[in-house]
């Protein structure tokens, strides 16, 4: 089945740090999304993207559909305390059938 | 609160016993998905249904679980005969026509 390699595992980075993390698959997706989860709780969506090439800004997130619309990219700028938790990519197929990354956990040292 | 909820949020059985959990989606949203997330993944996709009917189902969904969303509003999942390695946060999500999904709480599955 599609599988999507999310990297890296895990950041430990200073506040104020800006953050870059990626994912990367062997299969085409018309839409990427990207998740935050936090522990015990479900996860919500920070940003989507429909578009090959499409960069989309939400506050201090950007995130980019990948021209081969093979991989999607999440940067945060000015890292904050409570951008701490897990970021998930997750891409869809045009069938609607998603997959998910394994997660990036983020951590912010004040 | 108009998002996803789902019920209970925890529990906790014995092996070989029935659980049942529930969602409750958005209102306008016609597409329910289940997923399964165990320690360390993502989301794995387990179900889907359009409205009332289940379009799509994951090698994972084994014949002790089921689905349902009988009157396209909120969904059942069924496990039957848990085992241990059913033990798991179990996520609904649901979407209008676009991508966009929307997660509930979870429901955490700890089998004994």
């Amino acid at each position: 089945g599609q599988q999507l390699n999310q990297s890296p595992q895990s950041m430990f980075i200073q506040e104020g740090e800006d953050v870059s993390m990626n994912c990367t698959s062997s299969s085409i997706f018309n839409t990427w999304l990207w998740y935050k989860q936090d522990p015990g709780e479900g996860p919500v969506l920070l940003i989507a993207l429909y578009k090959a090439g499409e960069l989309t800004s939400n506050g201090r997130l950007t995130a980019q559909f990948g021209t081969t619309r093979k991989d999607s990219f999440l940067n945060i700028s000015a890292s904050i305390p409570s951008d701490v938790g897990i970021y998930f990519c997750a891409g869809f197929t045009n069938a609607g059938k998603s997959t998910f990354g394994d997660g990036t956990t983020l951590t912010v040292k004040p | 609160d108009t998002g996803v909820s789902q019920d209970p949020r925890h529990k906790i059985t014995k092996r070989g016993q029935n659980v049942t959990f529930r969602c409750d989606p958005i209102s306008e949203h016609n597409r329910l998905y289940w997923y399964r997330q165990t320690l360390g993944q993502g989301p794995e996709f387990l179900t889907y249904f359009q409205n009332e009917a289940q379009l799509e189902k994951s090698r994972l969904l084994s014949d002790r679980f089921s689905a349902e969303r009988p009157k396209g509003s909120f969904s059942t999942l069924e496990i039957q005969r848990t085992e241990q390695g059913d033990s798991a946060m179990y996520l609904c999500a649901s979407s209008s026509r676009s991508n966009e999904q929307f997660f509930g709480p979870g429901t955490r599955l700890t089998v004994l």
